[in-house]
């Protein structure tokens, strides 16, 4: 089926760094969005993005839909402990079809 | 207002026996999702419920997988024969309207198949 490339896989990160991931696909998407899972719950809508070119905040969070429509980026600014997670893109193309990125795991460094 | 509910939280079964999810979504909402999850991905659509009719179900493996949403609330999914390779975490998920895409998850099922 189709794919979403997340990158990276996983961060190890100190607190009060930057975090950038990002998710390209070969396939144009009408939406993008982002979440987040914590251990043992299921995902979070954290932003949602409707327009190529659109750049959306949500708090310490800000994310980007792709020029092109077939990528997305989102970045957390100076990083706290609970950022640490899976972050998860999924692409819409058609109005219920959601296609998944594997996640990036975000680690903090003790 | 309650979240999506889900029961069991961990399931150990033996391959070949069957097992049951259950569902309660958030009131009032009419869709219903189930997903998915193996270890390291995201999660896969299984099938999608717009009150108590199953209008997307092209993903369920229909040989061992059912699912039903009696009175359009609550959902029981079931796979029976498990298999090893069912061993995931099932996710469900509900929104309020139609093409609403940032539902709500539950906290899932843990799956494991020996």
């Amino acid at each position: 089926g189709q794919q979403l490339n997340q990158s990276p896989q996983s961060m190890f990160i100190q607190e009060g760094e930057d975090v950038s991931m990002n998710c390209t696909s070969s396939s144009i998407f009408n939406t993008w969005l982002w979440y987040k899972q914590d251990p043992g719950e299921g995902p979070v809508l954290l932003i949602a993005l409707y327009k190529a070119g659109e750049l959306t905040s949500n708090g310490r969070l800000t994310a980007q839909f792709g020029i092109t429509r077939k990528d997305s980026f989102l970045n957390i600014s100076a990083s706290i402990p609970s950022d640490v997670g899976i972050y998860f893109c999924a692409g819409l193309q058609l109005i219920y079809q959601l296609i998944w990125g594997a996640g990036t795991k975000l680690i903090i460094k003790p | 207002e309650a979240g999506v509910v889900q029961s069991p939280r961990y399931k150990i079964i033996e391959k070949k026996q069957p097992v049951a999810f259950w569902c309660n979504p958030i009131s009032g909402h009419n869709t219903l999702y189930w997903y998915r999850q193996n270890l390291g991905q995201g999660p896969e659509l299984l099938i999608r419920y717009e009150n108590e009719e199953a209008v997307d179900d092209s993903q369920l493996p229909k040989d061992r997988f059912s699912a039903e949403r009696l009175k359009g609330v609550d959902s029981t999914l079931k796979i029976q024969p498990a298999e090893l390779g069912d061993s995931a975490v099932y996710l469900c998920a509900s929104s309020s309207r139609q093409g609403s895409y940032g539902y709500t998850f539950g906290s899932g099922t843990r799956l494991t198949v020996v």
